[in-house]
């Protein structure tokens, strides 16, 4: 039943080392997103990508990369991590302009 | 997208007592948005209606719309300690991206 999945559900990482975050999904929805949540803000969108085209978000850092290998996956690396990335990270799926949907999140820990 | 304020910003309840948040928007919409998210977990989409719309229902939620007056409420009835969570809404505008704002806490007592 589960229709986007996320991987790991928590994951713990050094400082400066990269970390590689996962989301599938099983809607077959044409666009993908990743956000970022820190403690009591609002969800930040980082990228999305319909189908196959990147689209990134001006403010999003370069230390934040994102790959699609196809339909179902989406990964968000995180080359260096800093201790300010330490956040609940969202992803989220799309048929088209209009409701999204997310995932369990991934809350990162950066140490 | 449009960015919605929500207001208030925290409201606690008693259960069975309704529930209203309210969301202003700047600018035109083509729809708004509303999402629930529970402490520490993804958002959960609730409910959208479209900017020719003026009221839409579902289940125990009600979402009205004035696009002269760009705000949106968000009307839960009959609340559960279950509806405790983060409300936000977001305008749609021809876009892909949704700008979220800080959303209304809801805890609704037992």
């Amino acid at each position: 039943d589960a229709m986007v999945i996320q991987n790991p559900r928590y994951q713990v990482t050094q400082f400066g080392k990269p970390v590689t975050l996962s989301c599938s999904q099983t809607l077959n929805h044409n666009v993908m997103y990743w956000y970022q949540q820190k403690s009591s803000q609002a969800p930040k969108l980082l990228f999305h990508y319909y189908d196959k085209d990147f689209n990134n978000e001006a403010d999003t850092p370069d230390n934040f990369q994102s790959r699609r290998p196809n339909t179902s996956f989406c990964f968000l690396d995180i080359r260096s991590p800093g201790l300010g990335d330490a956040a609940m990270y969202l992803c989220a799926t799309s048929p088209h302009q209009g409701e999204q949907y997310f995932g369990p999140g991934t809350r990162l820990t950066v140490t | 997208s449009q960015q919605g304020e929500e207001d208030p910003q925290a409201l606690s309840i008693q259960e069975g007592e309704n529930a209203t948040m309210n969301c202003s928007y700047k600018t035109s919409i083509n729809n708004l948005q509303w999402y629930r998210q529970n402490s520490g977990r993804g958002l959960v989409h609730l409910i959208l209606i479209r900017s020719n719309e003026r009221e839409k229902h579902s289940g125990r939620l009600r979402v009205t719309l004035d696009t002269s007056k760009k705000s949106s409420s968000l009307l839960i009835t009959a609340s559960r300690a279950a509806d405790t969570a983060s409300y936000f809404c977001v305008g749609g505008a021809g876009s892909y991206q949704l700008t979220f704002g800080k959303g209304t806490k809801l805890s609704v007592i037992p």
